[in-house]
């Protein structure tokens, strides 16, 4: 079982859509969760923290559930530059041991 | 974006070649990461260092040298390249925070034929 997991996608969806991704972790003793954007060959970009209470940044809602292991973004009101691959990683201990999902594919079309 | 740079951007070797890759950052942390990224997985950690001279393994570290002289400056060399090899490789930084997170070079682009 991979140490974080995501479903791989691709989700397509129109422009103005809600749209959620679900990232579940194995370790129980992880720490810190973050979401990164990945555009087509190019680097991953931190996105967001995902804090335990919850957070949202414009719109981009961030969730954390520790009791279920799991992580969510929800993204509203899609636009054309939303398409991405998001990346969901996940801090065991320190930060030398940041482990990645392999991403989740998002296309967002007119 | 933070400061860091790759180089070289693309590379095409062969089989057996010693390749070195370089990732220079302007940010004066302490920490320095190279991963690899290949189609189905997430980034794999190579190697680490915390500080000039001190570096340590990660997950995927067989088959991989690294070296740091200057705050600046990491080095991955491949001693001697293999197909298994052909992937993407990000260099990154932190301040080592517990709460920091990673900043990632623009990838080196590497094919071993």
């Amino acid at each position: 079982r991979k140490e974080v997991e995501q479903d791989p996608g691709p989700f397509n969806v129109p422009e103005g859509a809600t749209v959620a991704f679900n990232c579940t972790y194995s370790n129980s003793a992880s720490q810190s969760f973050f979401w990164y954007r990945q555009d087509c060959r190019k680097e991953p970009k931190l996105l967001m923290s995902v804090y335990s209470s919850g957070n949202e940044d414009g719109r981009f809602t961030a969730q954390l559930n520790r009791a279920s292991q799991y992580i969510s973004l929800l993204i509203r009101d899609s636009k054309l530059s939303d398409s991405a691959t998001y990346l969901c990683v996940v801090i065991v201990y320190n930060n030398n041991d940041m482990r990645f999902g392999a991403g989740t594919r998002l296309t967002v079309k007119p | 974006d933070a400061g860091i740079t790759q180089s070289p951007r693309h590379k095409v070797t062969e089989t057996g070649t010693p390749v070195t890759l370089r990732c220079h950052q302007t940010e004066n942390h302490r920490y320095m990461y190279w991963y690899r990224q290949d189609p189905g997985h997430g980034l794999r950690l190579i190697h680490y260092s915390y500080g000039v001279k001190d570096t340590d393994k990660g997950e995927v570290s067989d088959g991989y040298s690294v070296s740091r002289s200057k705050t600046e400056d990491f080095l991955l060399t491949l001693e001697s390249a293999t197909s298994s090899q052909t992937s993407v490789y990000f260099c990154a930084i932190s301040d080592g925070t517990k709460t920091d997170t990673q900043y990632f070079g623009p990838g080196t682009r590497l094919t071993v034929l």
